[in-house]
C-alpha cells in the first residue's frame, strides 16, 4: 500500500488570512500530486496538478494566485489558500501518484476541512 | 475532470444483501480504482484493477472491468452497516498524469 498524510486535518481562520495545507507521501516518492476540492455530497473537483520541480498546472476556473501550490520535494506538496474568504470554505483533499512498472496508483490524504469565518 | 458516470447515484439495501455499483468511462485507461469515502472523511483506496485484468477480488469486494464497454462494477457481498459510505471510481490515463473521477454512489446499508 501507500500512505499519504495531510496537515492540518481541520482549520478555522478569519477572512483575509492565508492558510497552508501540507500533503506528504510517507512511504513512497511522488513526482505528481493532485489537489482536489470537495463540496458537500459531491464528487471531487480537481483544482491542480502538482509536479515536483516545476510549476503546477491549474484547472480552468481555479485562480493560481489564490491557490498557491509548491511541490518542493518528492514527498511534499503544499497548497496555500491566500486571503481566504468564506466561499473558500471547503474540504480539500490531496493525492499522490505512486508509479510502479507499467501502472499508476493514486493514494489520497485524509483531507483538510477549511472553515473561513 | 470527471469523465466517469456511476450508477446508481444512491443505493439503499438491507444488511446481508449484496450491493452492486457500476462505473462507466470514456477514454482508454491504464487502470481503474475504487475508493470509499465516509461522510466528511478522506478517500480510502479499496481496489485497483489494471486494463489487462477482467476481475479482481479483495475480501467481500469483487471488481470487474470490461474495457470493450468501458465499464466497471463493484460488488460488495454480505453488506454490513459499516459499509455505508460513498463509493467512487477513478480511472488513470496511460500517461499516469490524469485521473478522472466518477460522480459516486451513495450506499446506505440498513441494519
Amino acid at each position: 500500500g501507500a500512505v499519504v498524510s495531510q496537515h492540518p486535518s481541520r482549520v478555522i481562520c478569519k477572512s483575509g488570512t492565508s492558510v497552508k495545507i501540507e500533503c506528504r507521501s510517507l512511504d513512497f516518492q511522488a513526482t505528481t500530486m493532485f489537489w482536489y476540492r470537495q463540496f458537500p455530497k459531491q464528487s471531487l473537483m480537481l483544482m491542480a496538478t502538482s509536479n515536483e520541480g516545476s510549476k503546477a498546472t491549474y484547472e480552468q476556473g481555479v485562480e493560481k494566485d489564490k491557490f498557491l501550490i509548491n511541490h518542493a520535494s518528492l514527498t511534499l506538496s503544499t497548497l496555500t489558500v491566500t486571503s481566504a474568504h468564506p466561499e473558500d470554505s471547503s474540504f480539500y483533499i490531496c493525492s499522490a501518484v505512486k508509479r510502479l512498472a507499467g501502472s499508476y496508483e493514486q493514494y489520497f490524504g485524509p483531507g483538510t476541512r477549511l472553515t473561513v469565518t | 475532470s470527471q469523465q466517469g458516470e456511476e450508477d446508481p447515484q444512491a443505493l439503499s439495501i438491507q444488511e446481508g444483501e449484496n450491493a452492486t455499483m457500476n462505473c462507466s468511462y470514456k477514454t482508454s485507461i491504464n487502470n481503474l480504482q475504487w475508493y470509499r469515502q465516509n461522510s466528511g472523511r478522506g478517500l480510502v483506496h479499496l481496489i485497483l484493477i489494471r486494463s489487462n485484468e477482467r476481475e479482481k477480488h479483495s475480501g467481500r469486494l469483487r471488481v470487474t472491468l470490461d474495457t470493450s464497454k468501458k465499464s466497471s462494477s463493484l460488488l460488495i457481498t454480505a453488506s454490513r452497516a459499516a459499509d455505508t459510505a460513498s463509493y467512487f471510481c477513478a480511472t488513470a490515463s496511460n500517461t499516469g498524469n490524469q485521473f478522472y473521477f466518477g460522480t459516486g454512489t451513495s450506499l446506505t446499508v440498513i441494519p
